[in-house]
């Protein structure tokens, strides 16, 4: 099984709903972020956490919310899609007191009509 | 100015050849230096960390940070074919959360 897994794979959905991306862990890690990638604009964090109890914005965080349900899940929801929140989605981790980069998660990819 | 910025490519080199990527930081007080490599529709996977200037090598991979200038490079000696993909600079301004590159795409032609 991989180490950080994100479902749903792929996802089509409507203008206007509501959706959530959901990731778990099984690495021990305390830190869970969330970013968004788009052509010709790289990785963009969105939120992340470095405890259960610490949920902190990142650069694009309008239109959307997250939850930190357990040490090891980290949900993202978009609260009423729109079109140009179509993207692919990774949820990654880190491990505290260390920088040794991040693991990803296989990625969501997104489309909303 | 862009925090993180890369050439976006495609660098297009031959099999057997030294692919040379660039990136430079706006933040001095950046602290740890990242590359990722990114097979399309796939997620990113570390392929090199640096923290002090310098040079460290890695199989056929060497990245080099001069923080002076702000810039961290990877080169990729013997390209192969499968080393087509796009290279994701990012940067760890000590606070643990990167900031990333758009990417730089590139090409290996047997």
């Amino acid at each position: 099984d991989a180490d950080v897994t994100q479902t749903p794979r792929n996802r089509i959905t409507k203008t206007g709903k509501r959706i959530m991306l959901e990731c778990s862990q099984t690495k021990g890690h305390d830190r869970m972020y969330w970013y968004r990638q788009d052509p010709g604009l790289g990785l963009r964090l969105i939120y992340y956490s470095f405890d259960v109890k610490d949920i902190n914005k990142g650069e694009i965080s309008d239109g959307y919310s997250v939850s930190r349900q357990a040490q090891a899940k980290f949900s993202l929801s978009l609260e009423s899609a729109i079109p140009n929140q179509t993207a692919l989605y990774f949820c990654a981790t880190s491990a505290a007191g260390e920088d040794y980069g991040y693991t990803f998660g296989s990625g969501t990819r997104l489309t909303v009509v | 100015q862009k925090e993180v910025e890369q050439n976006s490519g495609p660098l297009s080199v031959p099999e057997g050849a030294i692919a040379s990527l660039n990136c430079t930081y706006s933040d001095r007080g950046s602290q740890s230096f990242f590359w990722y490599r990114q097979y399309s529709g796939k997620s990113p996977e570390l392929i090199m960390f640096i923290y002090s200037n310098g040079d460290k090598e890695d199989g056929r991979f060497t990245a080099q940070l001069n923080k002076a200038s702000q810039y961290v490079s990877l080169l990729i000696r013997d390209s192969q074919p499968s080393d087509s993909a796009t290279y994701l600079c990012a940067v760890n301004r000590g606070d643990y959360k990167l900031s990333f590159g758009a990417g730089t795409t590139v090409t290996v032609r047997a």
